[in-house]
């Protein structure tokens, strides 16, 4: 059971570049979340989505873009790379009001 | 809005001594409140969440309604919880939100 799932786990990036960070999940939750994770800052969310077709921003949507074409994939797009996107991206998905389960992370700089 | 704080970034204690990293949150209804936990070079997993009351690894955390508190209590810390410690919030629309995270170490 892979679980959540996110690819690439490492990515540079140059500023205005494009890029998707991928995400999907094995275990048919309806709830997806992508999560930013920069240091002293704790976890800041960026979109989510609480089933295929339907997708909400969170905290810090600004420079990113989301789709959910289906239950087990929530791919993440920056379309212009700026240095203010260095971080580190969690992905991860819950049944719904409830407990929810991180992927790996992927690091992301941007220079 | 859904608010999370966390005021200490870091904490550090000895073996064998109490430990309580504090949690507070602002939410105009009812709250579902979460404790995550990040060990070294592991995934954020869950360590408990309110509803449940139950006890894991030794920590507990009661619901304050009143004061707006959430605080992770534990009698008899262990060097093997130096961690990160995330405090959550899941509002009306599932959207969870965490707060800065406490740095716990447990000296030897």
């Amino acid at each position: 059971n892979a679980g959540v799932t996110q690819t690439p786990k490492f990515r540079i990036l140059k500023i205005g570049q494009s890029m998707t960070l991928q995400c999907t999940q094995d275990m048919n939750h309806n709830y997806m979340y992508w999560y930013r994770q920069d240091p002293g800052m704790g976890l800041k969310l960026i979109y989510y989505s609480v089933g295929a077709g339907i997708t909400d921003k969170g905290e810090v949507p600004n420079g990113y873009n989301v789709s959910r074409s289906t239950t087990e994939d929530f791919p993440l797009r920056l379309e212009l790379a700026a240095p203010s996107q260095t971080s580190v991206y969690f992905c991860a998905s819950g049944p719904g009001g409830n407990t929810i389960y991180f992927g790996e992370g992927s690091w992301l700089t941007v220079v | 809005a859904q608010r999370v704080t966390q005021p200490e970034k870091l904490l550090s204690v000895f073996k064998g001594a109490p430990v309580e990293l504090k949690c507070n949150y602002s939410y105009s209804g009812s709250p579902e409140l979460f404790w995550y936990v990040q060990y070294s070079r592991q995934r954020l997993q869950l360590l408990l969440r309110h509803i449940s009351r139950e006890s894991i690894k030794g920590f507990t955390a009661d619901l304050n309604k009143g004061e707006t508190s959430f605080h992770l209590k534990k009698p008899f810390a262990q060097e093997e919880d130096s961690a990160m410690y995330y405090c959550a919030l899941s509002g009306l629309r599932s959207d969870m939100r965490f707060g800065a995270g406490t740095r716990l170490t447990v000296k030897p």
